[in-house]
């Protein structure tokens, strides 16, 4: 079974309003992401977390902030957004070792409108 | 640099007519080859994936992509499309982000829009 769960699949806020963007695995992957999808264009990576530590960030400004509270969960606090970061946002994972540690799995994604 | 082609952005094809959905990448080493599909509204669906062997690699929903090293290319292949494969489809080629990690991130080309007709 290979799924990644996101919640909201939906969410809409103001540009002074906090919300969180969340994510689950179970299939013991190490290595968890956020992507950034525009319209008609293709994922755009902004985090990275391996074995729960932060590993990479994209140059993100830091009204995204995410965590990552264990193994299986990653979350993305949204703070302060503006209009041009309504997108879909997609969390995956990667099991992070072996010969599959590339392979990439996504979720379906929040699409977030930001008004 | 990494980077992915895919030169068509639009293709149309007839329901039960063939498909080959073209993708070149440049890399230098041994690539990680990825097809991954979006239906609108979706998440993207890990169609399938090429890390070394048999160069003709199979998919799911009879789908099958073939490397060829000596073209740097790595084709999407359907002998007969269904009206639900109409959808994006994205080529990516995995990097290292870390050396001796096996986290990967995706280079992604632009995507081909696959629309079918009745």
């Amino acid at each position: 079974d290979t799924e990644v769960t996101q919640t909201p699949k939906h969410l809409v806020m103001g540009m002074t309003n906090k919300k969180s963007l969340k994510c689950e695995q179970h299939m013991g992957h190490r290595a968890m992401y956020w992507y950034k999808q525009k319209a008609k264009k293709p994922p755009e990576l902004m985090f990275v977390y391996s074995y729960e530590k932060l590993s990479i960030n994209e140059s993100v400004p830091s009204r995204f902030s995410p965590e990552c509270p264990n193994s299986s969960l990653l979350n993305l606090h949204l703070h302060a957004l503006q209009p041009e970061d309504s997108a879909l946002y997609l969390c995956a994972s990667s099991p992070g070792q072996g010969s599959s540690g590339n392979t990439i799995y996504f979720g379906e994604g929040s699409w977030l409108t930001v008004v | 640099a990494q980077s992915v082609t895919q030169p068509d952005i639009h293709i149309t094809v007839s329901e039960g007519a063939s498909l080959e959905l073209r993708c070149n990448y440049s890399y230098g080493a041994t690539p990680y080859l990825f097809w991954y599909v979006q239906s609108p509204g979706q998440g993207l669906q890990l169609l399938l994936k090429y890390f070394s062997g048999d160069t003709l690699v199979q998919g799911i929903k009879g789908f099958e992509a073939e490397f060829k090293r000596s073209q740097s290319s790595f084709n999407l292949r359907k002998p007969s499309v269904h009206w639900s494969d109409a959808a994006e489809y994205f080529c990516a080629v995995s990097t290292r982000l870390n050396y001796g990690g096996s986290q990967g991130n995706l280079i992604f080309g632009k995507g081909t829009k696959l629309s079918v007709k009745p």
